[in-house]
């Protein structure tokens, strides 16, 4: 079986700091991993993937995350906040034998403050 | 990217009646999946419905209390059977495409009374 687990349920920060909203998964066979985002009274929208190829992946809005086998884990970060950030963010992952079904960690709310 | 819709965008229940749920895309697709997200909490698959097949349920879902219907490539729906208040939650439908990449509709967010 497989699990998402997201260290944070609520992450404060300032506009213009950095932020890392952790991410740690469990699972037997190989998966692939997401990150999805949920802006205020807004539907899921994927804010970035990893699939395979570079570790490194960067979302169009300044977030990067880091896919690290050793340690299991799959860390969303970005250098400097905007109030815009404001939302729940969810990692998720599909086991690749699964046909593409998720397995959501329970979600961190990034506030990000003037 | 993929356009999905919902109907009804929110609905207010008496418990042991039943809601059925819609959900359309705009383009065909082989799989599509309902999510349950509880007050609070993150999301939960229920099924995975394929078209010409019977949906399969994850534990925990069985389809006497969740039957799913999948008549062609761009449309499911979902009905929750004889709810409770336990019942009130937000249902996403969401669907596959290249690269695993999966769109979701804006959910239904269902109160049972």
């Amino acid at each position: 079986a497989q699990s998402v687990t997201q260290l944070d349920s609520q992450v404060p920060v300032f506009e213009e700091a950095p932020v890392e909203l952790r991410c740690n998964y469990s699972s037997s066979v190989s998966v692939y991993l997401f990150w999805y985002v949920q802006y205020p009274n807004q539907g899921l929208q994927l804010l970035l993937k990893y699939l395979s190829g570079s570790t490194l992946v960067k979302s169009i809005n300044g977030f990067e995350a880091e896919f690290n086998k050793s340690q299991t884990s799959f860390h969303l970060r970005k250098p400097s906040v905007h109030i815009s950030d404001t939302a729940e963010y969810f990692c998720a992952v599909t086991p690749n034998n699964q046909g593409g079904k998720l397995i959501f960690g329970q979600g961190t709310e990034l506030s990000v403050k003037p | 990217s993929a356009v999905i819709s919902q109907k009804p965008s929110r609905d207010i229940c008496q418990r042991g009646t039943s809601l059925t749920i819609q959900c359309q895309v705009d383009s065909q697709v082989t799989m599509m999946f309902w999510y349950r997200q509880q007050p609070g909490q993150s999301l939960t698959l229920i099924a995975t419905a394929n078209q010409g097949s019977e949906a399969t349920y994850e534990s925990g879902f069985v389809i006497d209390k969740f039957p799913i219907s999948r008549p062609n490539l761009t449309f499911s729906t979902l009905t929750v059977s004889n709810m409770s208040p336990e019942d009130s939650s937000i249902y996403l439908c969401s669907s596959c495409y290249r690269e695993l990449e999966q769109f979701f509709g804006p959910g239904t967010r269902l109160t049972v009374l």
